[in-house]
């Protein structure tokens, strides 16, 4: 039972342009929303956050929006940058329940930033 | 700040063997530590909660006496893989949540260990 899902698993952007990248989630107890960044062999690095009380959280070139009605986070990142090139896992965490305080990760999406 | 050091990186054993894998908040203290694992190409999956001085909670279809955690201070918590087979190999991951933040506060993570059994 996959409770955050991110559809695509990878994606291709030229240097300079927006990267979007998706994820959705079916848990209603889920009340925070992180995305993390992750190289090879590495531990994930926390990027951006949002709660769900907001709809948009920006943070320099990286913006996280949340439709709370459609179970809908995006991350966008404008410029994409050759060293945005990793993998972004979308991540929740829950306000109760065996989800309280625990992050359910997505599947990952690989970014791929050409120069 | 929130370093989480996970000790070793990479370990190779043999079937049969068992592993320690310490994990150690490095600035900051946590009563709450998580353990991952990743297989080849998938997500993070949430094997366990570390609980400092209590017992360790297992998300279902782990096996707890598999896989052994100690937390026993609020800047270590230990994951011990006993008698590995090579269906163990995977990458293994911590992560810690300061104990001065909320529930829901990013965790931080280990850098990960590379388990190979053969």
């Amino acid at each position: 039972d996959q409770q955050v899902k991110q559809n695509s698993p990878s994606l291709s952007v030229q240097e300079g342009r927006i990267s979007i990248l998706n994820c959705d989630y079916t848990n209603s107890m889920f009340d925070y929303f992180l995305w993390y960044k992750k190289y090879p062999a590495e531990g994930p690095t926390f990027l951006i956050s949002i709660s769900s009380i907001k709809d948009k959280n920006e943070d320099g070139r990286f913006t996280v929006f949340l439709n709370k009605s459609a179970k809908h986070l995006s991350l966008h990142i404008v410029p994409s940058q050759p060293g945005d090139s990793a993998v972004y896992f979308c991540a929740a965490i829950g306000a109760g329940g065996t989800s309280y305080g625990k992050l359910t990760f997505g599947q990952g999406t690989i970014l791929t930033v050409h120069p | 700040g929130a370093v989480v050091s996970q000790h070793p990186s990479r370990v190779i054993c043999k079937s049969g063997t068992s592993v320690k894998i310490e994990c150690r908040s490095l600035d900051f203290q946590a009563t709450t530590m998580f353990w991952y694992r990743q297989f080849p190409k998938k997500s993070l999956m949430l094997m366990a909660t570390s609980n400092e001085g209590s017992k360790a909670t297992y998300e279902q279809g782990v096996e707890k006496d598999k896989f052994l955690i100690n937390h026993a201070s609020l800047t270590l918590s230990t994951l011990t893989v006993t008698s590995a087979h090579p269906e163990d190999s995977s990458f293994y991951i911590c992560s810690a949540r300061d104990r001065e933040r909320s529930y829901n506060s990013p965790l931080h993570f280990g850098n990960g260990t590379r388990l190979t059994v053969t």
